[in-house]
């Protein structure tokens, strides 16, 4: 089957780093994406990962292994701005650009 | 370069209605996706669309159903609304059909059913 498996909400303090993992089964691989969700706004795309390592962009990187089913989005220098949810996905193979997304990671982050 | 526009933001209908809801996708994309969200929870696929044909199908009932038209906008339509089927409504355009090429969402539809 096909699944996803990311925590439901993680706690932060501004200025720090913080990790959101994310876990995956998949019938084929066909890459992980990473949204980040502001409360009542639509889904943003933040990373697309097909090969494994880590993608650096700005304050944000996703890193990916696909030996282990497993990606982690890494936030730096956190901002007040950071809250939202993060939705790890994947596309499935062969499925008609069908995406299944994780439930999400609320992330809050306080002062 | 205008951005994914869905209507209407918000929507409330009696079980047993029929409700569509509108996307116009962003310049230059003639892919369409549409997915529900229910609070708390990530997105769930319902269908995709390219070039006006039916790309790919989620596990969803018949009476979901879609149009794509040839400016690459579309319609979502619910039939005999239950009350399960109150939701965020996404819909999302992307450059290419299938799933590896990245989304860009409306702000979506609420949907309440009573």
């Amino acid at each position: 089957g096909q699944n996803i498996d990311q925590p439901t909400e993680m706690t932060a303090t501004e200025g720090a780093i913080v990790q959101i993992n994310c876990t995956y089964q998949t019938s084929g691989f066909n890459g992980l994406f990473w949204y980040q969700q502001h409360a009542g706004e639509a889904p943003t795309f933040l990373s697309y990962n097909v090969l494994d390592g880590l993608e650096e962009k700005g304050r944000f990187s996703s890193f990916l292994s696909r030996s282990k089913g497993y990606s982690y989005l890494l936030l730096k220098e956190l901002q007040m701005k950071d809250s939202a949810s993060y939705l790890c996905a994947v596309p499935t193979y062969n499925q008609g650009g069908k995406l299944i997304f994780g439930q999400g990671t609320e992330l809050s982050v306080k002062p | 370069e205008t951005g994914v526009t869905q209507s209407p933001t918000h929507l409330i209908k009696t079980r047993g209605q029929q409700v569509t809801l509108r996307c116009s996708s962003q310049s230059g994309h003639n892919t369409v996706s549409w997915y529900q969200q229910a609070l708390g929870q990530g997105p769930q696929f319902i269908f995709q669309y390219y070039r006006e044909e039916e790309n790919g199908r989620g596990n969803f009932p018949p009476r979901f159903s879609g149009l794509q038209f040839p400016n690459y906008s579309s319609e979502l339509n619910v039939n005999a609304l239950e009350l399960d089927d109150s939701a965020l409504y996404l819909c999302a355009s992307s450059l290419r059909r299938g799933g590896n090429s990245p989304l860009h969402f409306g702000n979506g539809t609420r949907l309440t059913v009573t």
